[in-house]
């Protein structure tokens, strides 16, 4: 089975400081994927990115940026964090072609203060 | 702009019921519509999923309906349990669009034993 490892289950940031979100998949999948999942909304995408140095802008990309230089690593950058931005973060792997859909990490709770 | 709107955002049935949580979509475009469940402290995982050219699927106690000229799916789930009480979402893509999901709300059900 595919693992994807967020490195951090729960996060307490302070406004303003700069956070990153990293995520790991153990599996040679090209897609990932962060989302952000809130009460009533679903999961929101962020960024996307279908291979190593390329990224898209995803739905909802103000105040996110990301880096993937390993394929196995996608990390969600949050450069000034507010607390707009508490919410749980989801990542995300999909094997290009495949049917079978997405691999969710476990998710990162942050909360800003 | 929300592309797939889910309904009801939560629900309670009783064990042995049989709830249906309703999407629609507006892209005539999506030809892939899987449902995900998800647990407390979990991501979401993926549950079934089902194609455009066929009206229904099924897997187990679950049941995807697919209305195609209506834009419409559902999720049925024959003899619920306890144990299926957890978010539900739905979500839709394009093949070419690289497998990028749009999901719906979520819908947060509990089974009363």
């Amino acid at each position: 089975d595919v693992k994807v490892t967020q490195s951090s289950r729960y996060l307490v940031k302070r406004t303003g400081e700069k956070v990153f979100l990293e995520c790991v998949q153990d599996m040679d999948h090209e897609n990932m994927f962060w989302y952000r999942q809130d009460p009533g909304l679903g999961l929101r995408l962020i960024y996307f990115s279908y291979d190593v140095k390329m990224k898209e802008k995803g739905d909802i990309p103000e105040g996110y940026s990301v880096s993937r230089e390993k394929k196995e690593r996608f990390s969600l950058i949050l450069e000034s964090a507010s607390t707009n931005q508490t919410s749980m973060y989801l990542c995300a792997t999909h094997r290009r072609g495949d049917v079978y859909g997405y691999t969710f990490g476990s998710g990162t709770r942050l909360t800003v203060v | 702009q929300q592309q797939v709107k889910q309904s009801p955002q939560s629900l309670i049935v009783q064990k042995g019921g049989i709830p249906i949580i309703n999407c629609a979509y507006e892209n005539t475009a999506f030809d892939y519509f899987p449902w995900y469940q998800q647990f407390p402290g979990k991501g979401p995982a993926l549950l079934i999923a089902i194609r455009p050219d066929v009206s229904e699927k099924k897997e187990g106690r679950f049941t995807i309906s697919f209305n195609k000229s209506a834009k419409q799916f559902s999720l049925h789930i024959m003899d619920s349990q306890p144990g299926d009480s957890a978010t539900y979402f739905c979500a839709a893509s394009t093949y070419n669009q690289g497998g990028k999901l749009i999901f719906g709300q979520g819908t947060e059900l509990s089974v009363k034993p």
